[in-house]
């Protein structure tokens, strides 16, 4: 079956606009969850939707916001880009949420955005 | 909270020697244990896991033991190949904190 998919591949985007990253997961899986990836900070959470309510939410400025759709797919929302928004921003999609045990997310390949 | 200490990188080795990249968490509750394998250009996927003490995750030649009482769940490999290059992440989970929390990873090079 298809795997999770990441729309767009690579963005550059300008200091001040904003970003929308999509997230389409594996088909029946309801829970969606976001994660920084960054040189210097590692894997950071974001946020976990499941069934169109968010579960969790990292410790992430306001201006970093999400949503999930009935059919699954989520999008993630980054306003106001600044330099340090620069990132890899990978979603992961399971069948439960990913805090029940044992409990397998499944990566997207991400989509690399950069801020100048 | 809970927290993940992964072994710092990187890490380079010949072909066909062991492997260790040790882990340790601290987390309240009794967490599933993952590590994921991140390659060149790829999102991560799920190496292996253990949910319970003493249970041994393997998977392509990889293990890792689930010890409660050391709070460790160091990868192993006897035998690396080059394909085996990639950067390795340790991830506990635990209801109780409502998310994955990820290690800082750890880059692994083989050398023919």
């Amino acid at each position: 079956k298809a795997g999770v998919t990441q729309t767009p591949r690579y963005l550059i985007k300008t200091r001040g606009q904003q970003v929308t990253l999509s997230c389409s997961p594996i088909s029946g899986h309801r829970s969606v969850s976001w994660y920084q990836q960054t040189p210097g900070q590692g894997l950071q959470f974001l946020f976990e939707y499941f069934s169109e309510t968010q579960r969790n939410k990292g410790n992430f400025p306001g201006r970093f916001s999400g949503r999930q759709f009935s059919n699954s797919r989520s999008e993630m929302n980054v306003s106001t880009l600044e330099l340090g928004d620069s990132a890899l921003y990978l979603c992961a999609s399971s069948l439960e949420p990913i805090t029940v045990s044992g409990t397998e997310a499944f990566f997207g390949q991400g989509t690399r955005l950069t801020v100048v | 909270g809970d927290s993940v200490t992964q072994m710092e990188g990187p890490v380079t080795l010949s072909e066909e020697a062991f492997l260790t990249i040790n882990c340790t968490y601290t987390a309240t509750g009794y967490p599933s244990l993952f590590w994921y394998v991140q390659y060149p250009g790829e999102g991560l996927q799920l190496l292996l896991k253990a949910t319970k003490a003493d249970d041994k995750g393997s998977n392509k030649g990889f293990e890792a033991t689930y010890r409660k009482e050391t709070t460790s769940f160091h990868l192993e490999k006897g035998s690396v190949q080059v394909s085996d290059s990639a950067v390795y992440f340790c991830a506990p989970t635990n209801f109780g904190n409502e998310k994955l929390t990820f290690g800082t990873g750890t880059r692994l090079t083989i050398i023919p």
